[in-house]
This record gives structure tokens, sequence and C-alpha cells, in this order.
């Protein structure tokens, strides 16, 4: 799988949009890009994931570039209750097995302020 | 509706010590997964399974031992722990479709003194 780059740390102010950026310069025609949080003490939830479009769900916005080398995920008010680690993941989403692996990073952990 | 628990929670045990641990899944899904985390960083895959009997390795295997002759079981065993084990260890399962998304039990803390 492709390696991923976030910065270590951001911190938001309670319900302001929040821009988490993810870089991910060689990432393959056939990769997806996904994004799971891990809130404190808890283990990893999906969030979102996406190809080549913008894609929306309730619980945020991804955001990916033309050349699809970054993307950003996009907490449109982010709340005391979204202070965790983000994880930007790239992987072939073609069939589980050793492919259904998720290969994590460090991530960003976001600090909500209110 | 339980959907991944995970036990214990919290294990405290000695250097040389054989420790299992529990992961039981209450729907069918297929893959099973074990990482474990440590302190300031990511998850590391140990092992993984894609069926009942089926196992295989993953990143960093050496001193575990799964097996899952039920495929709503999935137990770790650290043969002869070493204090290097300590950490935290998740159990996840895969449901495989258009999100192909992992669901996480609520992790096992291991130390090993």
């Amino acid at each position: 799988d492709a390696k991923t780059t976030q910065p270590n740390s951001m911190e938001s102010n309670e319900e302001e949009p929040v821009h988490l950026p993810c870089n991910h310069s060689t990432i393959s025609g056939t990769d997806y890009i996904h994004w799971y949080r891990q809130l404190p003490s808890q283990g990893p939830e999906y969030v979102i994931h996406g190809l080549t479009s913008n894609v929306n769900n309730r619980m945020a916005s991804l955001a990916i570039a033309e050349d699809r080398k970054s993307s950003t995920l996009i907490l449109h008010r982010a709340t005391l209750r979204d202070a965790a680690v983000y994880y930007c993941i790239l992987r072939d989403n073609d069939y589980g097995g050793s492919q259904g692996n998720l290969i994590f990073g460090k991530g960003t952990k976001l600090s909500v302020k209110p | 509706d339980a959907g991944i628990t995970q036990s214990p929670r919290y294990k405290i045990t000695e250097t040389g010590r054989q420790v299992t641990l529990m992961c039981h899944q209450t729907w069918s899904h297929s893959y099973m997964f074990w990482y474990r985390q440590d302190l300031g960083h990511g998850l590391r895959l140990i092992y993984y399974s894609a069926a009942a009997d089926i196992t295989d390795k993953g990143e960093v295997p050496d001193g575990y031992v799964v097996s899952r002759s039920k495929t709503e079981n999935f137990p770790l065993t650290l043969e002869s722990a070493t204090r290097s084990q300590t950490s935290v260890y998740f159990c996840a399962t895969l449901i495989l479709g258009p999100r192909n998304e992992q669901f996480f039990g609520p992790g096992t803390r291991l130390t090993v003194l």
C-alpha cells in the first residue's frame, strides 16, 4: 500500500470547520482513500472513503485533489466529541485477505477547544 | 447487539506466562484481524483470518498464535509473554462490500511485567 503523510497534530475551535490534510503522492490508480478515526480509549472507526470524486456522509466530507495526490477530510462543525486521532489510509479495495488489512500510520491528533 | 467483544479488557501478567485474548463477534463476518497498538504508534497487524480454519500472518506475528475453529471466535495466544508484548490489542472484522469497512472491538490492554 502507498504511504500517506499527515500532520502530527491539529487544533480546532468547537463549532468551526476543520480541514485535515493527507498527502499520498505515490497513490496508484486502484487505491481508495479511507479515513478512520480513533476516539480516546476506543478502537478505530470508519469515517469515509473515496476514489476520485468528493464524498459526503453524515460524519464528514472527503475532498480529493484532481491528481489524487492529496485529499482533505472536512468536519463541517467540530464538536468536542470529534477530538480523536484521524488516520488517512490507502488500500486496494478489490477484496479482503491481506488486502483487507489497514496499514495505519500515526495519524493526526485533533484537539477541539471549547 | 454487541458487535465485537474482547475479553479481558485489562490483563496483567508476568514474563514467560501464556496468555489468551478472546475476540467474539455477533455477526458472521468472514474476515477477522488482530492488531496491536503501542504507545504513540498506529496499529500493526498481527494475524488475520479469512474464514474458520484459515489464518495467516500479518506484519508482526512472532510470539503469537491464533486459531479459528468457529466463525465468531478468534482467540490470540501469547505463548510465552515478553515485556515487549505490552500493548493494547484490537480485534476487528471486515465486511466485504463497497466500503470494505473494518469494525473494531474495544481493545484489551495487556501489561507484561
